[in-house]
């Protein structure tokens, strides 16, 4: 168990629904990350958040948007969900001294 | 953030030392050189990290040259279960900012 908790592992949906994917980052630690994972494809950078605020933002499409609450546990929603959206995707959390830990990732098969 | 460049793949047995180099040549003087490692469908896991010269933990060794323009990592006397993707990021230490992944080399380790 890294510490960071994400949920669901798995989830499948149709094209054109929206899912809210969550994640928990390790205790103590402020920032969050979220990464998306196709097929045979690197981790690409989503969007950062710290302590609550935006912080950075990467390949990030307009469908999809990304918010930390007042616990600091994010949640990643995904809309208006195509075919090519089915990927994992991998939240972090860091901490200035202990550096970055991944969660497990969950697996989103849209169909 | 400094690109990176590593091969794509690399083939191994079950008892060898595998050197694993990445070229990283617009680094900058306040990067610090890190490797993960990624087994399908789980996430990168930290292995280490080094800013000069050599880092050794418990799992591998990061060789780093005087002008830092590359790394070499090394993994002594791979096992079947070091089949995974390894990748090398270039950027500040601690945790401050995303990590940004290229597309890692994929080592197989064979009996």
């Amino acid at each position: 168990d890294s510490g960071v908790t994400q949920t669901p592992k798995h989830l499948i949906t149709a094209t054109g629904q929206r899912v809210t994917l969550r994640c928990s980052p390790r205790s103590g630690d402020l920032s969050v990350y979220w990464y998306q994972q196709s097929l045979d494809q690197g981790l690409q950078f989503l969007i950062q958040y710290y302590n609550g605020e935006e912080r950075a933002k990467g390949n990030i499409l307009e469908r999809f948007s990304a918010q930390q609450f007042p616990d600091l546990h994010s949640e990643l929603n995904l809309s208006s969900l195509e075919l090519g959206d089915s990927a994992l995707y991998f939240c972090a959390s860091s901490h200035e001294q202990y550096g970055y830990t991944f969660g497990s990732g969950t697996r989103l098969t849209v169909v | 953030l400094a690109k990176t460049t590593q091969p794509i793949s690399m083939d191994s047995y079950e008892g060898q030392e595998v050197n694993i180099t990445c070229s990283h040549n617009n680094i900058a003087t306040n990067d610090y050189i890190t490797w993960y490692q990624q087994f399908p469908s789980q996430g990168p896991r930290f292995i280490i990290q080094g800013y000069k010269t050599k880092v050794t933990n418990e799992v591998a060794s990061l060789f780093i040259p005087a002008d830092r323009k590359s790394s070499t990592l090394s993994l002594p006397r791979v096992s079947l279960s070091d089949t995974a993707v390894y990748y090398c990021l270039v950027g500040r230490g601690g945790s401050q900012g995303n990590l940004i992944f290229g597309k890692g080399t994929k080592l197989s380790v064979k009996p």
